[in-house]
């Protein structure tokens, strides 16, 4: 079974410049998260879409942040303008659905470096 | 607002000691607890806990839970270099499946030869 996949694995941009990060989740699973983990920290979550619908998206900064999930497979990340805080690893994860066991598979992560 | 709090943050052994990673939490609707190994890349599954008091054990890897005490260890015996990596805590929320996980910072565990 083919991983939760994303792209790019890495990203260097200027600041104020837009960046763009895309996953391809798990086939089958409808769930599907987006964390952002900085240095020496655990994951925490931006947004989570049972399959096309955000169900909870309280902690993305909507003001520079946005995500879209158009068909419930892929998903697409956005920052714009980026800020030198927002350097760290985006995560994806997904499971297969809101009554599984609470495993998340997690992708290798896009590190974000704004300059 | 939820909590998770893992100690150590860091610790450094050597091949072959045991090693105990705890969890504690502070969370409303406590539904599950869980640990993931991140070397360089992606959050690995490690265990999922929801009841107390049973150990869950794969290998060397073996963890409990005290939904009383509301805290979790993760042991390593015969501790490996490959071993070496961030050990995440996670716990899940009641009111369905896999609602976002709150994490803990990690222990950052470094196994030397």
């Amino acid at each position: 079974e083919a991983g939760v996949v994303q792209s790019p694995r890495y990203k260097i941009i200027e600041k104020k410049q837009p960046v763009a990060f895309w996953c391809n989740p798990i086939s089958g699973h409808n769930t599907l998260y987006w964390y952002l983990q900085n240095l020496g920290q655990g994951p925490e979550l931006l947004i989570r879409y049972e399959n096309e619908e955000a169900v909870d998206d309280s902690q993305l900064p909507k003001d520079r942040f946005s995500a879209e999930r158009l068909k419930g497979v892929d998903s697409t990340l956005k920052i714009q303008p980026a800020e030198l805080g927002d350097s760290a690893v985006y995560l994806c994860a997904s499971s297969r659905d809101r009554a599984n066991t609470g495993e998340l598979f997690f992708g290798e992560g896009s590190r974000l470096t704004v300059l | 607002e939820d909590k998770v709090v893992q100690s150590p943050l860091s610790l450094v052994v050597h091949e072959g000691d045991t090693v105990t990673l705890n969890c504690s939490y502070e969370v409303t609707n406590f539904r599950s607890l869980l640990w993931y190994k991140q070397e360089k890349k992606a959050p690995t599954f490690l265990f999922m806990l929801t009841s107390s008091g049973i150990e869950k054990k794969s290998g060397r890897l073996s963890s409990i839970l005290d939904k009383k005490e509301l805290f979790s260890i993760l042991n390593i015996t015969a501790t490996q270099t490959g071993d070496s990596a961030v050990y995440l805590c996670a716990v899940g929320k009641r009111g369905g499946g896999a609602d976002g996980l709150t994490f803990g910072k990690g222990t950052h565990l470094i196994i030397q030869p």
